[in-house]
């Protein structure tokens, strides 16, 4: 079945200083790769998104590309604020039918706490 | 545009006791539904989705279920809860047919502490 996996941290880190959450994946098929991003007490907020082999996704200074060929996914930001922390999850569609949008649902990582010093 | 309504925001509740919560979508028709739970270093679980009225699929068995009573209305119900239930409880759409890419759109969350 589907499967992602990401550091789960804490990661603490200074304001200013780069950003790299790793994310792998096993899926059957073709998935769309997703980070979302949860602040405290709130649901869930899409970051950005990649829906095929060497997308890049970006949104807000972040960026991810989708590397097929490593089944990955890695979030980076070259400088963080002390705004970016929260909880970010990397996530993958269950697509039940080559090229269709699931109806099964995302399966996500467990999340990782980003933690921004000032 | 589409909206998301989820509540309570909160709620405590004694072991035994039943469950009811709420999550409607605006704007929109014919949505997928989903309930997720989050439980403290576990990430997110997908309890149940739904592609259309009366139609629910359970993903894990256990104390909860679902029902769709109207095209954008999605409650998660339990007659007897447990202590193991507690949990942030979040509702989501997205929509139908779905396209390559298509995201799904969270509700703010249920924070449930059973006692």
């Amino acid at each position: 079945g589907n499967s992602v996996t990401q550091m789960e941290g804490p990661v603490t880190l200074s304001e200013e200083a780069f950003l790299t959450i790793n994310c792998t994946y096993t899926a059957t098929g073709y998935p769309s790769l997703f980070w979302y991003v949860q602040y405290p007490g709130e649901g869930l907020q899409l970051l950005l998104k990649a829906t095929k082999a060497d997308d890049k996704g970006s949104n807000k200074g972040f960026e991810a590309t989708y590397r097929k060929e490593t089944t990955s996914f890695h979030l980076e930001k070259g400088s963080v604020q002390v705004s970016d922390s929260a909880v970010y999850f990397c996530a993958l569609s269950g697509l039940k039918e080559r090229g269709g949008g699931g109806a099964d649902g995302l399966t996500f990582g467990k999340g990782t706490h980003l933690i921004i010093q000032p | 545009s589409q909206t998301i309504h989820q509540w309570p925001a909160t709620l405590v509740q004694p072991v035994g006791s039943p469950l009811s919560l709420e999550c409607t979508v605006e704007g929109t028709s014919n949505p997928n539904l989903y309930w997720y739970r989050q439980a403290a270093g576990r990430g997110l679980q997908l309890l149940f989705y739904s592609v259309g009225i009366g139609q629910i699929s359970s993903e894990v068995p256990q104390n909860l279920s679902a029902s769709r009573p109207q095209d954008r209305q999605f409650i998660l119900s339990s007659k007897k809860l447990l202590l193991s239930d507690s949990g942030f409880y979040l509702c989501a759409w997205s929509p139908r047919p779905g396209r390559r890419g298509t995201e799904a759109f969270f509700g703010q969350g249920t924070r449930l502490t059973v006692v």
